[in-house]
């Protein structure tokens, strides 16, 4: 499977600011996803990043409080804008293949406390 | 969009005995049904994944069983070990992977 990278691992951050999340793969990958998981809930899908063009968003995410990046097959970012502490959660970048029956691999996670 | 329940959210076994996991999900489209592991402060990790033409799979003590007519899969961990201690999460894919809500396992000594 890919090694994925995820920088920054945790940070720590004042509310209206903003983070951007980094996700690196070792080698290319056709999808990557972000997602969200809150303290002690499941994870929930924000976004596929498409590389070359817009993300395509889940119900509940929006472009403006969650811009995403792909600008090529190994590489994404997510940026949390205008954080409020209701956007603390660990924020996790996923790979997979095309294929509907592919599997899919998480990065480390980002630990995001906003203050 | 696809919906998958899982349950129970919480199960307590005794250490040697099995464990069982259910989930069900809505989209008939849904063709691939993988099982993450997740420890506590770490990334979910892939146990076991199961496709929809097949109807069992086992991997030493971990195995899924999948029934495509009712909607539902399920984990069995057998000979269960206090390293099984563990929030488990089942998932099913059409075009992405939705999750469902979890099950906190905890091996008891």
């Amino acid at each position: 499977s890919a090694v994925i990278s995820q920088k920054p691992s945790r940070d720590i951050c004042q509310r209206g600011t903003s983070l951007t999340i980094q996700c690196q793969v070792d080698s290319q990958v056709t999808m990557m996803f972000w997602y969200r998981q809150q303290p002690g809930q499941s994870l929930t899908l924000i976004a596929t990043a498409n590389q070359g063009s817009e993300a395509t968003y889940e119900s509940g995410f929006v472009i403006d409080k969650f811009p995403i990046s792909r600008p090529n097959l190994t590489f994404s970012t997510l940026t949390v804008s205008n954080m409020s502490p209701e956007d603390s959660s660990i924020y996790l970048c996923s790979v997979g293949g095309q294929a509907s029956q592919e599997t899919q691999y998480f990065g480390p996670g980002t630990r995001l406390l906003v203050l | 969009g696809e919906n998958v329940e899982q349950h129970p959210s919480t199960l307590s076994v005794q250490e040697g005995d099995s464990a069982v996991i259910k989930c069900t999900y809505s989209d008939s489209a849904s063709n691939y049904f993988p099982w993450y592991k997740q420890e506590l402060g770490k990334r979910p990790q892939l146990i076991i994944d199961i496709r929809s033409n097949v109807g069992e799979k086992k991997d030493q003590r971990i195995a899924v069983t999948l029934n495509k007519t009712a909607k539902h899969f399920s984990l069995h961990i057998t000979e269960t070990q206090p390293e099984d201690s563990a929030v488990y999460f089942c998932a099913a894919r059409d075009d992405k992977i939705i999750f469902g809500k979890g099950t906190r396992l905890h091996i008891l000594p």
